[in-house]
């Protein structure tokens, strides 16, 4: 799998938008992308993924650049709730012929909602 | 569909005894996975079953580790002889292997070695 990149940390007030970068500039034409948060002392879920073209869900948007080496989750509206650590993750899909089941996680950046 | 399911939640237990976890997958779901997540780091993979088979296992799990999905629904993993070093929370995941095989996580066992 690509490596990521994410910045350990960042702050978010309440009600804004929060916008995490993530640099996976090593990735191959059939891996996607996912994003999964994971709130203190509880298990990872899932949030959104995406191969090429931007997608949204009830949870966040996912933005692809062009050249796919990088990517943004953008949470619209931040909530106190929101406040997570939230992992980028890059893998290759069943679909593309790839077996990689397994989710290789970094670090992630760690977003506080501030109110 | 109750989510991914995980037995106990927490669990404390003395250096070199043996402790054993449950999890139970989506309904359905025929993948199913295990890590492990220590302090300050993510999720690491141990090993995952595609119905009862298991299909792989990483180096992390050492011979003391074992894990089973008998019928192909709910996971066992066992630790003999429990090291303060297995301290970790361990996670349970399951999946869909049809369409996008996406992972969804239990909450956790956290597991304390004194």
């Amino acid at each position: 799998d690509a490596k990521t990149t994410q910045p350990p940390s960042m702050d978010c007030a309440e009600g804004r938008a929060a916008n995490l970068p993530c640099n996976h500039s090593t990735i191959s034409g059939n891996e996607y992308v996912y994003w999964y948060r994971q709130i203190h002392s509880q298990g990872p879920q899932y949030i959104i993924h995406g191969l090429k073209n931007n997608e949204t869900n009830e949870m966040a948007s996912l933005i692809i650049t062009e050249d796919r080496k990088s990517s943004t989750l953008i949470l619209p509206h931040a909530t106190l709730r929101d406040t997570a650590v939230y992992y980028c993750i890059v893998r290759v899909e069943r679909g593309s012929g790839g077996s990689n089941y397994k989710l290789t996680f970094g670090k992630g950046t760690l977003l506080t909602v501030n109110p | 569909d109750t989510g991914v399911s995980q037995d106990p939640r927490h669990k404390i237990t003395k250096r070199g005894q043996n402790v054993t976890f449950r999890c139970d997958p989506i309904s359905e779901h025929n993948r199913l996975y295990w890590y492990r997540q220590t302090l300050g780091q993510g999720p690491e993979f141990l090993t995952y079953f595609q119905n009862e088979a298991q299909l792989e296992k990483s180096r992390l799990l050492s011979d003391r580790f074992s894990a089973e999905r008998p019928k192909g629904s709910f996971s066992t993993l066992e630790i003999q002889r429990t090291e303060q070093g297995d301290s970790a929370m361990y996670l349970c995941a399951s999946s869909l292997y049809r369409d996008t095989d996406t992972q969804y996580f239990g909450p956790g066992t956290r597991l304390t070695v004194l």
